[in-house]
């Protein structure tokens, strides 16, 4: 059975410093990896998607990567800011783009 | 209207009523999902439908009854549900499995 942890489960930081999450699995073969935003009381945004094949992913100030064989995915954020806080998610899905799996987030605050 | 929509956006019903919940997608995708988020919990992906056809159902109690009529609509029947089965029920949509999902902004059940 796949399991995702996130680590750390909650972090604050000062706006403009450099950050990571991690989010590790226990099952390597992974079809995808996802990363996600959420807000408080809103829907969930879509970040990133890395496929089993990929090391890495870009988009703007985030940067995530993935080391299948050691079960571990990052996800990089540049120079934060106050609109990154929010709870961040990582999902994996199985071999054949089925089951998909959450970690419990990591809830991100970033201070004025 | 863009993007994806969900209605209601509340729904308090009793455990032996039935209802609907209803996404709508303007994207132009081809694969739809429907999530569960429960307090304290990991989210659960429930249903997927690519093309229209239901590619994956992750052990979802028959009290669920997803349908997808076309590719811009899906609903998710719900009957004689429980009090455990109150949560966050979020509907998305992507264009192919490997693509990021769009999220629609949830609907909020209480079963009572």
């Amino acid at each position: 059975k796949q399991e995702v942890t996130q680590i750390p489960a909650a972090l604050s930081v000062p706006e403009g410093e450099n950050l990571v999450l991690n989010c590790s699995f226990t099952d390597s073969a992974i079809y995808n990896l996802q990363w996600f935003r959420q807000d408080p009381g809103k829907g969930l945004t879509s970040l990133l998607l890395i496929q089993s094949s990929q090391r890495e992913q870009t988009s703007g100030r985030l940067n995530a990567s993935l080391d299948k064989s050691s079960g571990r995915s990052t996800l990089y954020i540049a120079a934060s800011q106050p609109g990154d806080s929010a709870t961040y998610l990582c999902a994996v899905s199985d071999t054949n783009a089925g089951k998909s799996t959450f970690g419990d987030g990591t809830t991100l605050t970033v201070k004025p | 209207e863009t993007g994806v929509t969900q209605t209601p956006r509340h729904l308090v019903m009793g455990m032996t009523n039935k209802k609907s919940l209803k996404c709508e997608q303007h994207l132009g995708h081809n694969a739809m999902y429907w999530y569960k988020q429960s307090a304290k919990k990991p989210l659960e992906l429930m249903f997927v439908y690519s093309l229209e056809e239901r590619v994956e159902n992750n052990s979802v109690p028959s009290r669920f009854s997803p349908e997808c009529p076309n590719s811009s609509h899906l609903f998710l029947h719900l009957h004689t549900l429980q009090p455990e089965d109150s949560a966050l029920y979020l509907c998305a949509s992507s264009q192919g499995r490997d693509r990021l999902p769009f999220f629609g902004q949830g609907t909020r059940l209480t079963v009572v």
